[in-house]
């Protein structure tokens, strides 16, 4: 069964500090595998995209890691600021499929405190 | 920001209305779709159209029904809404290719008193 587990489920962290983001997968055959921001009310903001032969890739102050023979990716948030508090979502698209389809994790509920 | 718009933005409504979610989105996205997502939960795909004149269930089972008459417009129907509609329904769109990328509608928040 294609999965997307994320951990933690909520992280609360002061303004400045850095934190990282853990999703496991099991979807198969992979295609990639993508970081969402998704602020309370509102659709997820796409932040990163890692095919299989990548391995690490930053929009700013967010860097994404993967690692494909172990399905596991990293989402990591440095100095980080109020703005920050969002889920964020870990989805994994599988390319067994003309549509591409997306397997959405959870998401991890972060909280940055002034 | 996305082009893609929703509305409304927030619904509250009686058990047995039949109500409209609209989205449109002025990309040209052949791809479309309608996602649910209650809280703290994952975005769970009941629609999908690959373009005018085509929609397809998705994975999750939904009352709903979608159609497709133009490009740009993918409206969402619950003939008889209830109180297990409540939830966010969020829309996206993408091209085709690979590695696509999915904008997302802002969501509506819809509750079914």
């Amino acid at each position: 069964k294609n999965q997307v587990e994320q951990s933690p489920q909520s992280l609360i962290i002061l303004e400045g500090k850095n934190c990282t983001l853990q999703c496991n997968y099991t979807v198969s055959p992979f295609s990639n595998l993508r970081w969402y921001k998704q602020d309370t009310g509102r659709g997820p903001v796409s932040l990163t995209i890692m095919t299989f032969s990548e391995n690490t890739k930053s929009n700013g102050r967010y860097t994404a890691t993967l690692d494909a023979d172990t399905k596991q990716s990293s989402l990591h948030i440095t100095a980080s600021q109020l703005s920050d508090s969002a889920s964020y979502i870990c989805v994994v698209s599988d390319r067994g499929s003309t549509l591409g389809r997306l397997y959405f994790g959870r998401g991890t509920q972060l909280t940055v405190w002034p | 920001e996305a082009d893609i718009y929703q509305t409304p933005r927030y619904l509250v409504i009686g058990t047995g209305k039949k109500i409209t979610l609209e989205c449109s989105q002025t990309m040209g996205h052949d791809k479309m779709y309608w996602y649910q997502q209650d809280p703290g939960m994952e975005l769970h795909l009941i629609h999908y159209s690959y373009g005018v004149n085509s929609t397809e269930k998705g994975d999750l089972s939904s009352e709903s029904t979608v159609s497709r008459i133009r490009t740009e417009h993918f409206p969402l129907t619950l003939e008889s809404a209830r109180p297990s509609h409540t939830s966010q329904y969020l829309c996206a769109s993408s091209e085709e290719g690979g590695d696509y990328e999915q904008y997302f509608g802002p969501g509506t928040r819809l509750t079914v008193t």
